[in-house]
């Protein structure tokens, strides 16, 4: 059963545009929601994160938008770069003794 | 610098055979995890360890061992190796529970 969910497998933006990737999650006891970037051939990179306390997250052109009542947050790029092209995954753990669980990941183009 | 690496970066192994993958960080993290990367599947927990002497299994722990006897290392090993088995590895460390987690650039096993 996978409690993390990316339902969008890719997504394509122009640069400049708004990206808007989406996670959905089943697990009530998640507090703590991560996003992590991956080029090809490199490991993932923290990218933004929120605690379950928040709503929302900003770190110069990212944004995480957490809704825990319908178990759903999102990543906003904006604007969108040629080098936000990459797979992003999304990751939840609980407040207990427990890793990451990791998303499938959803791969972003960014079309010049 | 501090940094956690993995070693080899590609590597090719017949089925049956036992492989050990290294995984070495210098930040001195108590906390080290094993992550496999699969189409389709995104990023799955295989092992876990929390301090030395200390290892837990994951989401798809069968087939796969680790052993921690120093903080540094985590070597994964496949007892033999299985076509299943193809796939990327990630080693990542993490200072604190509550904190994102540093990924290793990977190791990609290919078994025929």
């Amino acid at each position: 059963d996978q409690q993390v969910k990316q339902n969008s497998p890719s997504l394509s933006v122009q640069e400049g545009r708004i990206s808007i990737l989406n996670c959905d999650y089943t697990n009530s006891m998640f507090d703590y929601f991560l996003w992590y970037k991956k080029y090809p051939a490199e490991g993932p990179t923290f990218l933004i994160s929120i605690s379950s306390i928040k709503d929302k997250n900003e770190d110069g052109r990212f944004t995480v938008f957490l809704n825990k009542s319908a178990k759903h947050l999102s990543l906003h790029i904006v604007p969108s770069q040629p080098g936000d092209s990459a797979v992003y995954f999304c990751a939840a753990r609980t407040s207990g003794n427990t890793p990451l669980v990791f998303g499938k990941g959803t791969r972003l183009s960014v079309i010049a | 610098d501090a940094e956690i690496t993995q070693s080899p970066r590609h590597k090719i192994t017949e089925t049956g055979r036992q492989v050990t993958l290294a995984c070495h960080q210098t930040w001195n993290h108590n906390n080290m995890f094993w992550y496999r990367q699969d189409l389709g599947h995104g990023l799955r927990l295989i092992h876990y360890s929390y301090g030395v002497q200390d290892t837990n299994k994951g989401e798809v722990s069968d087939g796969y061992s680790v052993s921690r006897s120093n903080t540094e290392d985590l070597p994964l090993t496949l007892e033999s190796a299985a076509s299943s088995q193809t796939s990327v590895y990630f080693c990542a460390s993490s200072e604190s529970l509550m904190g994102g987690y540093t990924f290793g650039s990977g190791t990609r096993l290919t078994v025929v």
